[in-house]
């Protein structure tokens, strides 16, 4: 195991809902990430936080709104998406330091928007 | 801004034949890090490098860095089934780790 955990691993919501995807590393790291996959765009970086900070967002609609309440625990928060959000939403963590980094992913929650 | 280019996109191979995947990167790396990601799986990290001209052997696999840190390459000798999967390199800027495309690798036993 990564020691990168995701919940739920599987989830179906309509363009009305709102839920949140929860991800947690047990690794120490100092930076989360969530990406997006998709067939189209295989790997996809959508935000950033750096010792809780955010530090990129990558022009995502803002009916994605991401949390890091603290350096373990990172959020998606989704809000009236589209079908064509529907995609495998993976959260990565590693340890940022001036020689770069290893990212660790999470098994993902995979999204289907109806 | 930096950007990392993977080719072939898909390489469908038989059992036993080798395989090649190519990065490039628009900028000079200071390492690039090598993932795969199984069907229904997420990437999971294989390997990093460092140096200019580094090679590196993980049993069949073998992976390259360029000698202007720009470029690298992985080749897996003699596929088999447990291979397949998508190969992703990964560029370590100054500022960020930026994915390649992915190269799609499925094999026919």
């Amino acid at each position: 195991e990564t020691g990168v955990t995701q919940t739920p691993r599987h989830l179906v919501m309509g363009m009305t809902n709102k839920k949140s995807l929860k991800c947690e590393q047990h690794l120490g790291h100092n930076a989360m990430y969530w990406y997006k996959q998709s067939a189209k765009k295989p790997l996809e970086l959508m935000f950033v936080y750096s010792l809780e900070e955010r530090v990129e967002n990558n022009s995502v609609p803002s009916r994605f709104s991401p949390e890091c309440p603290n350096s373990s625990h990172l959020f998606l928060h989704l809000h009236t998406l589209q079908p064509e959000d529907s995609a495998l939403y993976l959260c990565a963590s590693s340890h940022r330091t001036g020689a770069g980094e290893t990212q660790y992913f999470g098994p993902g929650t995979r999204l289907l928007v109806l | 801004g930096q950007q990392v280019m993977q080719i072939p996109q898909y390489q469908h191979v038989q059992e036993g034949e080798d395989f090649t995947t190519y990065c490039n990167s628009s900028t000079t790396l200071s390492n690039i890090q090598w993932y795969k990601q199984r069907p229904g799986g997420h990437p999971v990290f294989l390997i990093q490098l460092v140096k200019s001209g580094e090679v590196k052997k993980q049993k069949r696999l073998t992976f390259q860095f360029g000698e202007a840190k720009k470029n690298s390459s992985l080749h897996i000798t003699a596929t088999q089934t447990t291979d397949v999967g998508t190969y992703f390199c990964a560029g370590q800027g100054a500022q960020k780790l930026v994915f390649g495309q992915g190269t799609r690798l499925t094999i026919n036993p």
